[in-house]
């Protein structure tokens, strides 16, 4: 059984430009969530998507964007890249409704903006 | 809103030595508490899990009580392995299950 997969593993990006992360949620479940996590940091929130709607959001600017497809697997989409926006960007999925939930984490897309 | 605070690290220990990493949340209601641990170069990986007041969660030889008069959360093991050297984090979440806030994470290093 396939945990969360995240690609690309590591990138590059020039400030200003734009990136998309993909994750693959594991199977059976539903809802995949979105995390920051800068250097030396905890993970910070930025949205999740069940049912391909942003379900909920964390205190982040709309440059940040995401989507889910029909079979569960999301992308999440910033533009006009800063300095700022360099981490490791972690997905995690889960199933909706359940108190206690235990949410999965994949091993995260390391982004550098230069 | 809801937020978790742990005890600043770096955390040095030498092997087979006992462990406490505390971790103290302010939520609204009753939320789930969490330790997750992150290994260098890995995502996170859940360690234990607790979901009502005085439960205990315990893996791999670490545990930790959900203690609601005093909001904590504190890990222990009580005798660590150079393999237990990773980042941990404490993290609650709503009722819900959806919504989690993570503490900043306590790095810990076991000597040999």
């Amino acid at each position: 059984d396939a945990g969360v997969t995240q690609s690309p593993t590591h990138l590059i990006k020039t400030r200003g430009q734009q990136v998309t992360l993909r994750c693959s949620p594991k199977s059976g479940h539903d809802t995949v969530s979105w995390y920051q996590q800068a250097l030396g940091q905890g993970p910070q929130f930025i949205f999740q998507y069940y049912e391909e709607e942003e379900r909920q959001r964390g205190n982040f600017p709309d440059r940040f964007s995401g989507h889910q497809f029909p079979n569960y697997s999301s992308e999440l989409n910033v533009n006009a890249l800063l300095l700022g926006d360099s981490a490791l960007y972690l997905c995690a999925s889960s199933l909706l409704g359940i108190s206690g939930n235990t949410i999965y984490f994949g091993e995260g897309s390391w982004l550098t903006v230069v | 809103g809801d937020s978790v605070t742990q005890m600043e690290g770096p955390v040095t220990l030498s092997e087979e030595a006992f462990l406490t990493i505390n971790c103290t949340y302010t939520a609204t209601g009753y939320p789930s508490l969490f330790w997750y641990v992150q290994y260098p170069g890995e995502g996170l990986q859940l360690l234990l899990k607790a979901t009502k007041a005085d439960d205990k969660g315990s893996n791999k030889g670490f545990e930790a009580t959900y203690r609601k008069e005093t909001t904590s959360f504190h890990l222990e093991k009580g005798s660590v392995q150079v393999s237990d050297s990773a980042v941990y984090f404490c993290a609650l979440s709503d009722l819900d299950g959806q919504n989690f806030v993570f503490g900043p994470g306590t790095r810990l290093s076991v000597l040999p």
